[in-house]
């Protein structure tokens, strides 16, 4: 069936570091990618999404290419901030339902 | 900016007994759904809600679980009897179009 695989956390970083979560993902047609992220005690929001191949969604620094021939949507930031720490997830939609990735913890120390 | 909001951000029950969480979706958005995520574990999806009637449920939505639009505002998941196993953060989430769903902050529901 479809699904998103995320790299296990927690991912560790002293601040401006560069970030990366990786992320892969099976589905049986051509799905839309996703990645939301969840600060604690709050709810899940959208940072980006892709809805083709090739396509490159960002926000707030943060940026993810849809890359078919990978089946990956890896997450990046050049330089992080203690305010980026949150759990990650990692989304795709085919029909209307939302598929998730188990979530990555990033922890940003200064 | 608008968004989804969630009654109660915390609700403890006791097992076997009805309980029924409540979110108002933002208001010009058709489509409805509900996710839990059980703690530290993945986000999953329960009930896709169109045109009044369930679009799609997972094989966790069973007949324990019912959803509602009563009034053109509100969105409930009703859980006729609660298990220990029920105890997760529920998230209700709307959109315009199917791709990009705005998520509410969730009620955490404790079965006890």
């Amino acid at each position: 069936g479809d699904s998103v695989t995320q790299m296990e956390g927690p991912v560790t970083l002293s601040e401006e570091a560069f970030l990366t979560i990786n992320c892969t993902y099976t589905a049986t047609g051509y799905p839309s990618l996703f990645w939301y992220v969840q600060y604690p005690g709050e709810g899940l929001q959208l940072l980006l999404k892709a809805t083709k191949a090739d396509d490159k969604g960002s926000n707030k620094g943060f940026e993810a290419t849809y890359r078919k021939e990978t089946t990956s949507f890896h997450l990046e930031k050049g330089s992080v901030q203690v305010s980026d720490s949150a759990v990650y997830f990692c989304a795709l939609i085919l029909t209307d339902k939302l598929i998730f990735g188990t979530g990555t913890r990033l922890q940003v120390f200064p | 900016e608008p968004e989804v909001t969630q009654t109660p951000s915390h609700q403890v029950t006791q097992m076997g007994q009805e309980v029924i969480l409540r979110c108002v979706p933002i208001s010009n958005h058709l489509y409805f759904y509900w996710y839990r995520q059980i703690l530290g574990q993945k986000v999953e999806f329960l009930v896709s809600f169109y045109n009044n009637e369930i679009s799609e449920k997972s094989e966790i939505f069973d007949d324990q679980f019912s959803v509602e639009r009563p009034d053109g505002s509100n969105f409930t998941l009703k859980i006729r009897s609660t298990k220990l196993e029920d105890s997760a953060m529920y998230f209700c989430a709307s959109s315009i179009i199917t791709v990009e769903a705005f998520f509410g902050q969730g009620t955490r529901l404790t079965v006890v």
